[in-house]
């Protein structure tokens, strides 16, 4: 079965590096999404992206985050300056008709 | 603003009893309607979708769910539950174009007791 693949599947950083968190999506497909999940929280929408453009996103998805489609197949949340809210598992998910959902990153910041 | 509720954090049932878990919705149109499950540690695998068409939706590992316009409810069923269908459950809306921005229920986390 296909399926999205996120890398890393932990990441601890500190307090104001950069991160990129990595995804692959499904060959096929032409739909890409970042979601969030705080610990205890619910799944929040932070953006969509197709054809090589951001088709939507959301008020926290500010210029603190960025997202890219670097050669054709990965696709990959950049967060600048991190700071200690943004821990979180961060969900991948691409469509191409059906979505599905990466296995997501942890990132912890300290 | 458009919102997904769902009313029970936490719920526990013994094996082999049946299980429904609520979710209600606040959108102006028939939303698209979609029940996840995370199990620890893991991604969110769908469970089940309503487009349109039958308001009773058959899913994956025996789940089905029922779209009740005049509540704006789409909650799920299973007649009985197994100690591995633990972990917990989201339901989510799309306001538009199928699978485009979820929004989604805070969760419900169920626990199986043998």
């Amino acid at each position: 079965e296909p399926e999205v693949t996120q890398t890393p599947s932990h990441q601890v950083t500190q307090m104001g590096q950069e991160v990129i968190l990595r995804c692959v999506p499904i060959s096929n497909h032409l739909y890409f999404y970042w979601y969030r999940q705080i610990l205890g929280q619910k799944v929040e929408f932070l953006v969509s992206f197709y054809n090589n453009e951001i088709s939507e996103k959301s008020e926290i998805f500010d210029d603190q985050f960025s997202v890219e489609r670097p050669d054709g197949s990965n696709f990959t949340l950049k967060i600048r300056s991190t700071k200690l809210e943004d821990s979180a598992m961060y969900f991948c998910a691409s469509s191409g008709g059906e979505l599905f959902f990466g296995e997501g990153s942890r990132l912890t910041v300290l | 603003a458009q919102s997904v509720t769902q009313p029970d954090i936490h719920i526990t049932v013994s094996e082999g009893a049946s299980l429904e878990l609520r979710c209600n919705y606040s959108y102006g149109a028939t939303p698209y309607l979609f029940w996840y499950v995370q199990s620890p540690g893991q991604g969110l695998q769908l469970l089940l979708k309503y487009f349109s068409g039958d308001t009773l939706v058959q899913g994956i590992k025996g789940f089905e769910a029922e779209f009740k316009r005049s509540q704006s409810s789409f909650n799920l069923r299973k007649p009985s539950v197994h100690w591995s269908d633990a972990a917990e459950y989201f339901c989510a809306v799309a306001l538009s174009g199928g699978y485009n921005k979820l929004i989604f229920g805070a969760g419900t986390r169920l626990a199986v007791h043998p």
